[in-house]
């Protein structure tokens, strides 16, 4: 079965502090990854994706992402978190021959001041 | 450009009543998802509708119908709503792409009393 297992489900930091969020999914074949977030009170929008090529992607507000094919994982990282990083993130893939979009259960991060 | 609209923004039902979801976007997406989101389980796939005049189940269809009106639009109707369907809902387009994201809307707080 398709799936995606994200590590933490709640994540509490000091501001300044580094982020790693652990992503892995369950899939045989090529897929297209995504880091959604969703800040409080909004609906989820994208933070990266990477779907060829270099396996460390870059996205909005200073978030990047390492794709390993071998541990079939998609980690999110941050160097420095800030408060208004505070949302809840998805990790997501599709593989290359649908477009059913498959979610994590997501990981509350909440960065304290 | 508004994206993906969602009406109505809350819901409260009584066990037994039926509602509609609404959705339309305006991005010329051939693709178009009804998602709930329950704490701690992360996005499931209600219904998905490929293109116009297509629709297929998701991981969790019972108690729902879906329609796929025109490109734009594509509803969601809870026949006889449970106290089970209690959830945040949010719709979603897409093109059909694999390497292409999702776009959500703002989501609609049902509660099922």
């Amino acid at each position: 079965a398709q799936s995606v297992s994200q590590h933490n489900h709640h994540v509490i930091l000091s501001e300044a502090a580094s982020l790693e969020l652990g992503c892995n999914y369950s899939y045989g074949g090529t897929v297209n990854l995504f880091w959604y977030v969703q800040y409080p009170g909004q609906h989820l929008q994208l933070l990266l994706k990477y779907f060829s090529g270099d396996p460390l992607v870059k996205g909005i507000k200073g978030f990047e992402a390492e794709f390993i094919k071998s541990k079939f994982s998609f980690n999110l990282r941050k160097p420095s978190v800030q408060w208004s990083d505070t949302a809840e993130y998805f990790c997501a893939f599709k593989n290359t021959g649908g477009f059913k979009t498959i979610f994590g259960a997501g990981t509350r991060l909440f960065v304290k001041a | 450009n508004a994206g993906v609209t969602q009406t109505p923004k809350f819901q409260v039902l009584k066990t037994g009543q039926s509602m509609t979801l609404q959705c339309a976007q305006d991005m010329n997406h051939n693709s178009m998802y009804w998602y709930r989101q329950d704490p701690g389980m992360g996005l499931r796939l209600i219904y998905y509708s490929a293109s116009e005049g297509t629709t297929d189940k998701g991981e969790v269809p019972n108690g729902y119908n879906v329609s796929r009106l025109n490109k734009r639009e594509f509803s969601l109707r809870l026949e006889s709503a449970a106290p089970s369907q209690t959830s945040v809902y949010f719709c979603a387009s897409s093109l059909d792409r694999a390497d292409t994201e999702a776009f959500f809307g703002q989501g609609t707080r049902l509660t099922v009393v």
